[in-house]
């Protein structure tokens, strides 16, 4: 079946370090592929997506790329902040068919000052 | 702010006992699902409606239903309730139902079983 695998959390960081959350996904076909965040008390936000291969995602210094060959979508940064902490989730999803998004267990991320 | 409200925030109840939890989408998004988020199965995918009717089902337990009304609100009821579907109930919501568009999440609502 189609499933999403994360690092495992949590992740603790220093701010300005440079953050890698690894993802990588087992799917029949080529998904859409996406990273949401989950700040506390609230709801998953879209945080960057890529659509296929080699695709780019890229947002609030966030970058993820779609990597066919590795079946990858590695979330990165390069300097986090501590407004970053949150927790990320990989998801994946079909243009055909369902619309359901199939997620990743979530990475706690925790920077501190 | 997504724009999709979900009621109530939370919820604790005992087991055997039914709930319903409430998602308003987003003013205009026609296509409406819910996810259910517990510790030990993650976030999972129960199940879609689309402008009133079913579109796609997941995970979703017998003993839950769902359904999306006129005005495009939605609930989800949950009966004979199990310790283990304590979780955080997650609507999200979409212009249509296709591929392209973004699901925006409401901000859940914390169901406890006691």
């Amino acid at each position: 079946g189609n499933s999403v695998t994360q690092m495992e959390g949590p992740v603790t960081l220093s701010e300005e370090a440079f953050l890698t959350i690894n993802c990588t996904y087992t799917a029949t076909g080529y998904p859409s592929l996406f990273w949401y965040v989950q700040y506390p008390g609230e709801g998953l936000q879209l945080l960057l997506k890529a659509t296929k291969a080699d695709d780019k995602g890229s947002n609030k210094g966030f970058e993820a790329t779609y990597r066919k060959e590795t079946t990858s979508f590695h979330l990165e940064k390069g300097s986090v902040q501590v407004s970053d902490s949150a927790v990320y989730f990989c998801a994946l999803k079909f243009v055909q068919g369902a619309q359901k998004l199939v997620f990743g267990q979530g990475t706690r991320l925790t920077i501190n000052p | 702010d997504s724009g999709v409200t979900q009621t109530p925030k939370h919820l604790i109840t005992a087991t055997g006992q039914r709930v319903t939890l409430r998602c308003s989408p987003r003013s205009g998004d026609l296509s409406v699902y819910w996810y259910q988020q517990s510790l030990d199965q993650g976030l999972q995918f129960l199940i879609q409606y689309y402008n009133g009717e079913e579109r796609a089902k997941g995970n979703i337990l017998e003993r839950f239903s769902a359904q999306q009304f006129p005005d495009l609100h939605s609930e989800l009821n949950l009966s004979s309730l199990e310790l283990g579907d304590s979780a955080l109930y997650f609507c999200a919501s979409s212009a249509s139902g296709r591929s392209y568009n973004e699901q925006f999440f409401g901000p859940g609502t914390r169901l406890t079983v006691l």
